[in-house]
């Protein structure tokens, strides 16, 4: 079974600028979540997906958005980046509820 | 709002020692999971514990909640270099809505 899938794997972008990740969970995994880890902050919650619809979100700025599609794949979008965004997201997909998360190798992005 | 604190953050190590590792919170879990990130890398996933006094194996990881279900730990017994990495704990909170919070990790060195 493939596990959870991440593209791009690294990203540079400019202050200001936008960017879309991208996140393909395990087949039969219905449930999406996002994450941002930094070295200060530690692991921290950005919103969870379900069938096409958030059902939980953290404390982030607007700016972070997402969406998920019919076939559980799931996009973020940072609008208006920041050098504070810099950090590894990493994505994770599950069955839903509390159930075990499975993690992807994350996206570095790295803003100038 | 719940926290889960980690200790020690670092930990450096000779091969074969033993180590302990502590995850605490003043908020009840319905469960606790354990992940091993290594650079560049999503977390993996180890183990889960449901429920209170659960003790749980894994090779030379020994995994244990707390019976009020409120902290848990993880013993490596011989550690070896292979161990090396960041060790994370994640509560499974579900107070009005569900969520997971990180704990801070340990990195986690064992020098051969």
């Amino acid at each position: 079974k493939a596990g959870v899938t991440q593209t791009p794997r690294y990203l540079i972008k400019t202050r200001g600028q936008q960017v879309t990740l991208s996140c393909s969970p395990i087949s039969g995994h219905r449930s999406v979540s996002w994450y941002q880890q930094t070295p200060g902050q530690g692991l921290q919650f950005l919103f969870e997906y379900f069938s096409e619809t958030q059902r939980n979100k953290g404390n982030f700025p607007g700016r972070f958005s997402g969406r998920q599609f019919s076939n559980s794949r799931s996009e973020m979008n940072v609008s208006t980046l920041e050098l504070g965004d810099s950090a590894l997201y990493l994505c994770a997909s599950s069955l839903g509820g509390l159930r075990e998360q499975y993690f992807g190798p994350g996206t570095r992005l790295t803003v100038t | 709002t719940q926290l889960l604190e980690q200790s020690p953050q670092f930990l450096s190590i000779q091969e074969g020692e033993n180590l302990t590792v502590y995850c605490n919170s003043s908020s009840v879990f319905s469960s606790l999971q354990w992940y091993r990130q290594e650079p560049g890398e999503g977390p993996v996933l180890l183990v889960t514990v449901v429920t209170g006094g659960e003790v749980k194996k894994l090779k030379r990881l020994t995994f244990q909640f707390g019976d009020a279900r409120k902290d848990s730990s993880l013993h490596i017994t011989a550690a070896q270099p292979g161990d090396t990495g960041l060790y994370l704990c994640a509560g499974a909170f579900t107070s009005g809505t569900y969520k997971y919070i990180f704990g801070t990790g340990t990195r986690l060195k064992v020098l051969a």
